[in-house]
């Protein structure tokens, strides 16, 4: 079965520090990974993707992703933060013979000034 | 259609009534779900269509919960005498059988009183 872990409920850093959004995940075939952003009362808005193509994935906004098939990871990272950047994080794996995506609970980025 | 429609956008019912809420995937996509989302929570997984069939349902909370889905298009939830604690954000989401990534409506947004 499928699972989806993301550390920390909420991540708190301060502006212009480095952002890491940790997700591992569990799956016994080669997996679709996701991050996907929520900002203060909109819908989920996809950031970026794996899909067995090059295991560093660039998204919008200036995040990036690295699969980690070793390690079951695919942290999200941007160098960078900015005050825009605060939000809700939602990663998810979905693998090619079941359409269901497996979510993890979702980390909350706080930015401080 | 261009994106993931869903309707209405807010609803606030009487306790006891019962609700439809409505989602209009994007055109093409055979894979459609629906989340719950209450303040302040992760996503709360409740049905999973492909097609017309429903291979998961084991999300719904409860026998006041129900969903089906037409023509492999539009889908609608339905809520049987609410409860306060059904109030949250209601999401859709649809996905192509080629394509990877889920994408979302704007939610509907369902107030219990």
């Amino acid at each position: 079965a499928q699972s989806v872990t993301q550390l920390g409920s909420h991540v708190s850093v301060s502006e212009g520090a480095l952002v890491l959004l940790r997700c591992n995940y569990s799956s016994s075939v080669p997996p679709y990974l996701f991050w996907y952003v929520q900002y203060p009362n909109q819908g989920l808005q996809l950031l970026l993707k794996y899909t067995s193509a090059a295991t560093l994935v660039k998204g919008i906004n200036g995040f990036e992703a690295e699969f980690k098939k070793s390690e079951t990871s695919f942290h999200l990272t941007k160098p960078s933060a900015h005050m825009s950047d605060a939000a809700e994080y939602f990663c998810a794996v979905r693998t090619d013979s079941n359409y269901q995506l497996i979510w993890g609970a979702g980390t909350k980025l706080i930015i401080k000034p | 259609g261009a994106g993931v429609s869903q309707s209405p956008s807010n609803k606030v019912t009487e306790k006891g009534k019962d609700v439809e809420l409505r989602c209009d995937p994007i055109s093409g996509h055979t894979a459609l779900y629906w989340y719950r989302q209450s303040l302040g929570q992760g996503l709360e997984f409740l049905i999973y269509f492909q097609g017309n069939s429903a291979p998961d349902k084991s999300g719904l909370p409860s026998d006041r919960f129900s969903a089906e889905r037409t023509g492999g298009s539009v889908s609608t939830l339905t809520i049987q005498r609410t409860q306060q604690e059904d109030s949250a954000v209601y999401l859709c989401a649809s996905s192509s059988r080629q394509g990877t990534e889920a994408f979302f409506g704007q939610g509907t947004r369902l107030t219990v009183v």
